[in-house]
């Protein structure tokens, strides 16, 4: 089936502007996470969805960021006051989340290259 | 908390040699997961293996080997003969096991492997 997909893959933004990243999940994954990956890093966790429920938001770098997923499906990733230090890809990633205990394997969309100016 | 380490930034190997990326990590946690990702130019992360803290059975799949060691808190991934596709960077994950639902994962810096013709 369909893998995760992400959209827009590119985004250029201008300082102080908003913008606002969509993440569609493979169909009938319950659990939902969001990355960032800074250039030569690693992914970084930002937030976690389990249907509709966030159910952690630790990640998430200031109160600029903001992620809902209010059918369960579906995800955006807002940013406010966009930052040159935003600059970065940002991971979407889905996983069944249905057996307890079990920690399965979350597949990741291509990505949104977001470029602050 | 946890880490994960990869000491190799970058490999070049040339073609048909076997290369060995290594992973060490580090938790508290008594049952984890390990997991491998591929990160190819096109950025996307496309999953490799999972493995959870009690099965220490060293796995193969074709071209590739893990070799998992809890004494030592490595999970290394090796790949024999290889080609100039498998050019990519390469992360090791880890996660606590959930007690519902899933966990994020924690990633290291990644090593980039460049198979050279």
């Amino acid at each position: 089936g369909a893998g995760v997909s992400q959209s827009p893959r590119y985004k250029v933004a201008k300082r102080g502007q908003d913008v606002a990243l969509r993440c569609d999940p493979i169909s009938g994954h319950v659990s939902l996470f969001w990355y960032q990956q800074a250039l030569g890093q690693g992914p970084e966790f930002l937030t976690y969805f389990q249907n509709e429920a966030q159910l952690d938001k630790s990640g998430l770098p200031s109160d600029r960021f903001f992620a809902e997923r209010p059918e369960g499906s579906v995800s955006t990733l807002k940013i406010q006051r966009t930052q040159q230090e935003d600059s970065a890809v940002y991971l979407c990633a889905s996983s069944l989340g249905l057996y307890r205990g079990v920690q399965e394997t979350q597949y990741f969309g291509p990505g949104t290259r977001l470029l602050v100016l | 908390a946890q880490k994960v380490t990869q000491a190799q930034t970058e490999i070049s190997v040339v073609e048909k040699e076997d290369v060995t990326l290594d992973c060490v990590y580090e938790t508290r946690d008594t049952t984890y997961y390990l997991f491998w990702y591929k990160q190819p130019p096109s950025g996307e992360l496309v999953f490799l293996i999972r493995r959870n803290s009690f099965d220490e059975q060293n796995e193969i799949s074709g071209r590739y080997s893990w070799n998992f060691q809890k004494s030592t808190s490595s999970f290394n991934f090796t790949i024999t003969a290889s080609q100039v596709v498998d050019s990519a960077v390469y992360f090791c994950a880890l996660s606590e096991a959930p007690d519902s639902g899933n966990t994020p994962l924690v990633f290291g810096k990644g090593t980039r492997l460049s198979v050279i013709a």
